[in-house]
């Protein structure tokens, strides 16, 4: 499985921009990058994915290097709610070939 | 929405019991279903594949004697920890695909919330 390298933690104040950074210079042209958060004693929740392009959705945006070798997720304007274990995953599209390797993420720390 | 529940939430039983868990897609029909463990401040590590129908696909190192996956509908997949002991507490969470026409599944996984097992 192709690897991520994020930071341990990282550390915001609320109504701040975020920008968590994932290093995956090992991706394959078909791994599409996905991004979870988990809050503790919950299950992950998604955030957002993408291929090639930079994606928006309600939660966050997605910056994707050209080389496709590193990626950034963006929090607009976190909350306290935001705080949370993000993971940057490479992974397949569909099915049962859409397996996920979870690393160990990054620690976001939000301060009021 | 997607949504995946649990049940149970938590759950605690002796040495040599076995519990099941159920994972179920509320509002969607899941083309595959994935059950992983945690354990305390550590991540996800994937246990096994279920698709409906077929028997489950497990990770190198997941005894599937142990850990029991019956698949039965495209909305419900249960594991079954089998003689449970107390190195089997954990945090154990489904997610699902969700199945689009023509049986493909979509690019996003909808996790559980998750269920907390504790063996004495």
């Amino acid at each position: 499985d192709a690897k991520t390298t994020q930071p341990n933690s990282m550390e915001s104040n609320e109504e701040e921009p975020v920008h968590l950074p994932c290093n995956h210079s090992t991706i394959s042209g078909t791994d599409y990058i996905h991004w979870y958060r988990q809050l503790p004693s919950q299950g992950p929740e998604y955030v957002i994915h993408g291929l090639t392009s930079n994606v928006n959705n309600r939660m966050a945006s997605l910056a994707i290097a050209e080389d496709r070798k590193s990626s950034t997720l963006i929090l607009h304007r976190a909350t306290l709610r935001d705080a949370a274990v993000y993971y940057c995953i490479l992974g397949g599209s569909g099915g049962s070939n859409y397996k996920l390797t979870f690393g160990k993420g990054t620690l976001l720390t939000v301060n009021p | 929405g997607a949504v995946v529940s649990q049940h149970p939430s938590w759950v605690i039983c002796k040495s040599g019991t076995s519990v099941k868990i159920e994972c179920r897609s509320l509002d969607f029909q899941a083309t595959t279903m994935f059950w992983y463990r945690q354990f305390p401040k550590q991540s996800l590590m994937l246990m096994a594949t279920s698709n409906e129908g077929s028997k489950a696909t497990y990770e190198q190192g997941v005894e599937k004697d142990k850990f029991l996956i019956n698949h039965a509908s495209l909305t419900l997949s249960t594991l079954t920890v089998t003689s449970a002991h107390p190195e089997d507490s954990s945090f154990y969470i489904c997610s699902a695909t969700r199945r689009l026409a023509g049986g493909r599944g979509t690019d996003t996984q909808y996790f559980g919330p998750g269920t907390r097992l504790t063996v004495l």
